[in-house]
Order: C-alpha cells, then structure tokens, then sequence
C-alpha cells in the first residue's frame, strides 16, 4: 500500500490566490483528518470525516477555509483567499475502525508558502 | 487552551544514554495516549501507545508510563540512538477518532 498520499508537496502562491490541497486516503480507511502544523501550535486538527461525513470542523480557523470529502478515498482542503499566516504545512491522516488506539496514518504534508 | 502540553521544546541527548521526553494533559477522559515521532520533511508516524487503564507499556527500546493522578506521561528511549533524532509528538483522545496533539520536543541524540 502507498499510505496516504499528498499533493502538491510545496505550494509557493501569493496572498489573495486560492489554494487547494489534495489528499487520498489509504483504501479501506474511513476516517479522514486535516491538520495544520506550526512552531507555535503544533499539530492542529482543522476538521475530519468519518465515512465521507464532516464530524468536527471546531478547528476550521475561518471561512476562507473549507473541505470537502467527495468520495470514500480522496479529500480536498481549500484556502481562498489565501494570506501570509496561513503558511504552515498541512498535513492529512486516515484512519480505520478496530484500531484500538485511535492510530492515524500520516501522509507527507504539503508545505504552503503564501507571499 | 491547550490540553495536551509538551514543555520542553528540545531535548539533547548522548547516544547510548535514557531519552525522557514528557507530555502532560488537562482532560481525565483521555482513554489513549499516543506517541508519533517526525522526521523532516515526512509526516508523523506512530511509534506507540498506552491506554488509561494501564501505567506501563513496552516495545523493544520504546516504554511510556502513564500516571494518571498526576495527568502526566513519558516516553523513555533507552538507549538512544542517532536515528532517534526527531520531533516526538505526544497525542490523546477521549472515546472518539479525534487526536489532540500537543506541540512536540525536538529530541537530537549526539554521538
């Protein structure tokens, strides 16, 4: 299995440009999570899904960003219009049930750079 | 308000000595505690787990120790390696997929 995938791995944009982020799940996960890492806050949960449903978006830090989930293996995460603090790397994760401790499976990140 | 803290934001270590990294917590609903460890450039990946109803869990080099009363655990390296140069990431969850993470120590193991 190629464990979750990201794309791009470097966005370079400027401010006021959208910015979409691309994720796919590992076959047969059902959970999937967005999460933004910075110096200041470390791993921050922005929203995830469970069966292609948003369960939690509490740390979606404004309107200007949404996610989508259109099927069962693939997720977006956009920014629009993007500005210079949300440069961060973003990461997303799966997850499948019967774990037994809640263990998330990381994709790469994608690292945003916005001018 | 950050519910998972890591307080140390580095840690250096000699090879061949115990790594101690700690992570404390503010919600006694957690029911899992995990430990991700991160390399450049790469995501997280799980290094291993402890459940509330436990205070000790074991894997090869890797133990963490929970103490519940004190909302406090550790993840214990021994002994260190160079490889083990990463960011640790301690990480919670209360009965839900959700993680909480907290904001990492920075482990170098120096030979």
């Amino acid at each position: 299995d190629a464990g979750v995938i990201q794309s791009p791995r470097h966005e370079v944009t400027e401010m006021g440009q959208e910015v979409t982020l691309r994720c796919k799940l590992i076959s047969g996960h059902n959970s999937l999570f967005w999460y933004r890492q910075t110096m200041m806050r470390g791993l921050e949960l922005l929203i995830y899904f469970n069966n292609n449903v948003p369960i939690d978006d509490s740390g979606m830090p404004e309107d200007r960003f949404s996610a989508k989930m259109p099927n069962a293996s693939f997720s977006t995460l956009k920014i629009q219009p993007s500005e210079p603090r949300d440069s961060a790397v973003y990461f997303c994760a799966s997850s499948f049930p019967g774990t037994g401790n809640n263990e998330q499976f990381f994709g790469p990140g994608t690292r945003l750079t916005v001018l | 308000d950050q519910q998972v803290k890591q307080n140390s934001p580095s840690l250096s270590v000699q090879e061949g000595r115990i790594s101690i990294l700690n992570c404390d917590y503010t919600n006694s609903m957690f029911d899992y505690f995990l430990w991700y460890k991160k390399y450049p450039a790469e995501g997280p990946t799980f290094l291993i787990s402890i459940s509330s109803i436990k205070d000790k869990n074991e894997d090869g080099r890797f133990t963490v120790f929970l103490n519940k009363s004190a909302k406090h655990l550790s993840l214990h390296i021994v002994p260190s390696q160079p490889g083990d140069s990463a960011v640790y990431f301690c990480a919670a969850s209360e009965d839900t997929d959700k993680l909480i993470f907290g904001t990492g120590t920075r482990l170098q193991v120096f030979p």
